[in-house]
């Protein structure tokens, strides 16, 4: 069955890096992509971008663009998110998401999501 | 960026009653919207795609509908396995927006 299990909950101050970790099992990792989203506390969901698996061609949002990279694996079957420069409205759920073959986009398959906690 | 709007933000009805959630979408967009059911603690659970496409395993009792810029998500009757909060999600173009959600109680 398909599985995307990510890394542990975080806790950093104000101005440091996060990286996080999504492993995939269960498909051809390589033939999907990877889409990120977040939620803050009370908030709706927040798209962040995404990466191909298979040729490792990546797309932000433009909310984003400046300090997120996304990267991938092959070898590990694991997708990696790593957002810089945090500030305190960072605090959310992150989560990893596969995208569907096909044309129209949609996720089926989510990580459990990270608690990551910016806090002084 | 596209702006997806649902009402109301929350709801309380009893098991049993049909149940109609909307969404507006703030340019038309075809029938390129999704809906999900979140519970607290858990990630987004899918319910429809591509406005009308129940996803496998989904229970028939809800359903979806509209296009162009009005969306709905029905539940035809409501059970307590039910009270979640139901976000839509546009598909028609990145970055892919949700609505801000309706919490459905009982």
């Amino acid at each position: 069955q398909v599985q995307l299990v990510q890394s542990g909950a975080e806790v950093r101050k104000p101005g440091a890096s996060v990286k996080i970790s999504c492993k995939a099992s269960g498909y051809s990792f390589t033939s999907y992509a990877i889409h990120w989203l977040r939620q803050a506390p009370g908030q709706r969901p927040e798209w962040m971008g995404w990466i191909n698996a298979g040729d490792g061609y990546t797309r932000y949002s433009q909310n984003f663009q400046e300090r997120l990279l996304i990267s991938r694996d092959t070898s590990a079957s694991t997708v990696y998110m790593e957002l810089s420069s945090l500030g305190y409205d960072d605090t959310a759920i992150y989560y990893c998401a596969r995208r569907e073959l096909g044309g129209v986009l949609y996720f089926v398959h989510w990580g459990q999501g990270v608690l990551v906690t910016v806090s002084s | 960026d596209i702006q997806m709007t649902q009402s109301p933000s929350s709801l309380s009805a009893s098991v049993g009653d049909r149940v109609t959630l909307t969404c507006r979408a703030s340019q038309t967009i075809s029938t390129y919207v999704n809906w999900y059911q979140q519970k607290p603690g858990e990630a987004p659970k899918l319910l429809i795609y591509f406005a009308s496409n129940l996803q496998s395993g989904v229970p028939s009792r809800f359903s979806g509908g509209g296009s162009g810029t009005d969306f709905t998500l029905t539940v035809s009757s409501l059970q307590p396995e039910d009270v979640a909060t139901y976000f839509c999600q546009q598909s028609y173009g990145a970055p892919w927006t949700f609505g801000q959600g309706t919490k459905v109680e009982i």
